[in-house]
């Protein structure tokens, strides 16, 4: 079966930096996307990795590696608003997209 | 504001009873999708459109039916509620079904089945 994994919860210190991990097994591999969701709001995109490497936008970076099936999220400079669920999701070879459970970062004063 | 609107926002709903939840996009984009989302799962896809005129099923598309008669709207219709399909629904869409394009998500629809 397809599966991703990521920590359902996190928690981090305002000002600090925080690696959120996800491991994925799926059939093929097409690419693979980060999204941050508020609480009772809807997902919104953050990043798209396709090559192995390091995506790097603003204060989030996205890393990929597909021969190890494992992609991270690191973000820079946590600032409250940051509190939210990322979700991490893995496009198959039939082009669907399968989504972990997400992650909870809780950011602290 | 260009966009994806969900109709209702929340809705109760007696088990048995027929409900259609309302998606429309204003961005041209021609694949769109419908997911559930239920605490501690990931989001889980309904059912799909990649064009205006097609439609396919999704990894939980029982006790659900979709329609696109035009690239604009995409409504998801339960025929009879039943208490497991109480969840937040979200209506997405992207560009192009299989590139890069991110998805761009509605507000969703909280729907509860009694």
């Amino acid at each position: 079966g397809q599966n991703i994994d990521q920590p359902t919860e996190m928690t981090a210190t305002e000002g600090a930096i925080v690696q959120i991990n996800c491991t994925y097994q799926t059939s093929g591999f097409n690419g693979l996307f980060w999204y941050q969701q508020h609480a009772g709001e809807a997902p919104t995109f953050l990043s798209y990795n396709v090559l192995d490497g390091l995506e790097e936008k603003g204060r989030f970076s996205s890393f990929l590696s597909r021969s190890k099936g494992y992609s991270y999220l690191l973000l820079k400079e946590l600032q409250m608003k940051d509190s939210a669920s990322y979700l991490c999701a893995v496009r198959d070879s039939n082009y669907q997209l399968i989504w972990g459970a997400g992650t909870k970062l809780i950011i602290k004063p | 504001i260009a966009g994806i609107t969900q109709a209702p926002t929340s809705q109760i709903l007696a088990a048995g009873r027929r409900m259609t939840l309302r998606c429309t996009q204003d961005m041209r984009h021609n694949a769109m999708y419908w997911y559930r989302q239920d605490l501690g799962l990931g989001l889980r896809l309904i059912h799909y459109s990649n064009t205006a005129g097609t439609t396919g099923k999704g990894e939980v598309p029982d006790g659900y039916s979709v329609s696109r008669a035009n690239t604009d709207d995409f409504p998801l219709t339960l025929a009879s509620a039943v208490p497991s399909q109480t969840s937040v629904y979200f209506c997405a869409s992207s560009a192009e079904p299989a590139d890069s394009s991110p998805l761009h998500f509605g507000n969703g629809t909280r729907l509860t089945v009694t």
